[in-house]
C-alpha cells in the first residue's frame, strides 16, 4: 500500500479484555516497529521485526503483550488482560531494509490506534 | 540506558517568528538523528542526520547535529499556523525518541 496502515483507529476496551491491534506496513518493508505512545509523551519502543522474525522484544512492558508477523507483512499487537495504564496511541512504522540500514531510511509511521482501557 | 531529551517542552510563538528546537542525545550505538513533526497521531518524517556540522535544509526548516557535543536543532524561521505540532527528535537502536517540544504559532 501506499502508507503504513493501521486498524482499527480507536478502540475502547473493559479492563481485563484482551485486544488486537494491525499494522500494514508498506509493501515490501522489511523492518516493522510497534511504538506505544502515552498522552503527552513521545513514542516508546516495544518490539521490532525483521521480515517474519522478532528480533528485538526488549520494550514490551509484561507478558500480557505479544506480537506477530507470521508472513513478514501484516502485524498485530495483542494486549491481554488489559489494563487501565495500557490506555495510549500504539504507533507502527515500517522500513524498507533491515538491520543496521534501517537507521539511514528512516521510519515511516502508521497513524495510530488510541486505546482507552475504561 | 539510551536517552533523549529535548526542550524546551513547549514554546507558544507568533506568525513570523523564528524557533529553534532542541534535541540532546545519549545512545550506546548511534547511526543517525531523526526528526519527526506530529500534528494528529502520525509521526512525519523531516530531517535524518548521520553526519557533524551539515545543515540540511527543506524549505523554512532546517537541522544541524553536533556529534561531538551530542545535540541537534531544528530552526523553523517565518513560522506559520500550519507549523504548530509536537516535533520529535529520535536516537539510537530501535530510535529512542524524546518527549517532544510543543510548538503553538499564534496568528
Amino acid at each position: 500500500g501506499a502508507g503504513v496502515s493501521q486498524s482499527p483507529r480507536y478502540k475502547v476496551a473493559k479492563r481485563g479484555q484482551d485486544v488486537a491491534l494491525r499494522c500494514d506496513p508498506i509493501s515490501g518493508h522489511v523492518s516493522l516497529f510497534w511504538y506505544q505512545q502515552a498522552l503527552g509523551q513521545g513514542p516508546e519502543f516495544l518490539t521490532y521485526f525483521q521480515n517474519e522474525a522478532q528480533l528485538d522484544k526488549s520494550g514490551l512492558p509484561s507478558d500480557r503483550f505479544f506480537a506477530e508477523r507470521p508472513e513478514g507483512s501484516v502485524s498485530t499487537l495483542k494486549i491481554q488482560r488489559t489494563q487501565q495504564e495500557d490506555s495510549a496511541v500504539y504507533l507502527c512504522a515500517s522500513s524498507p531494509t533491515g538491520g543496521a540500514a534501517s537507521y539511514l531510511y528512516g521510519y515511516t509511521f502508521g497513524s495510530g490506534t488510541r486505546l482507552t482501557v475504561v | 540506558e539510551d536517552k533523549v531529551v529535548q526542550s524546551p517542552l513547549s514554546l507558544v510563538v507568533h506568525e513570523g517568528d523564528t524557533v529553534t528546537l532542541n534535541c540532546s542525545y545519549e545512545v550506546t550505538n548511534f547511526r543517525s538523528l531523526l526528526w519527526y513533526k506530529q500534528e494528529k497521531k502520525a509521526p512525519t518524517f523531516l530531517f535524518m542526520l548521520t553526519s557533524s556540522g551539515i545543515e540540511k535544509k527543506s524549505g523554512r526548516l532546517s537541522s544541524i547535529l553536533d556529534k561531538k557535543e551530542l545535540f541537534s536543532i531544528l530552526n523553523i524561521t517565518a513560522t506559520q499556523t500550519g507549523d504548530s505540532a509536537v516535533y520529535l527528535c529520535a536516537a539510537g537502536n530501535m530510535l529512542t525518541f524524546g518527549g517532544g517540544t510543543r510548538l503553538m504559532v499564534k496568528p
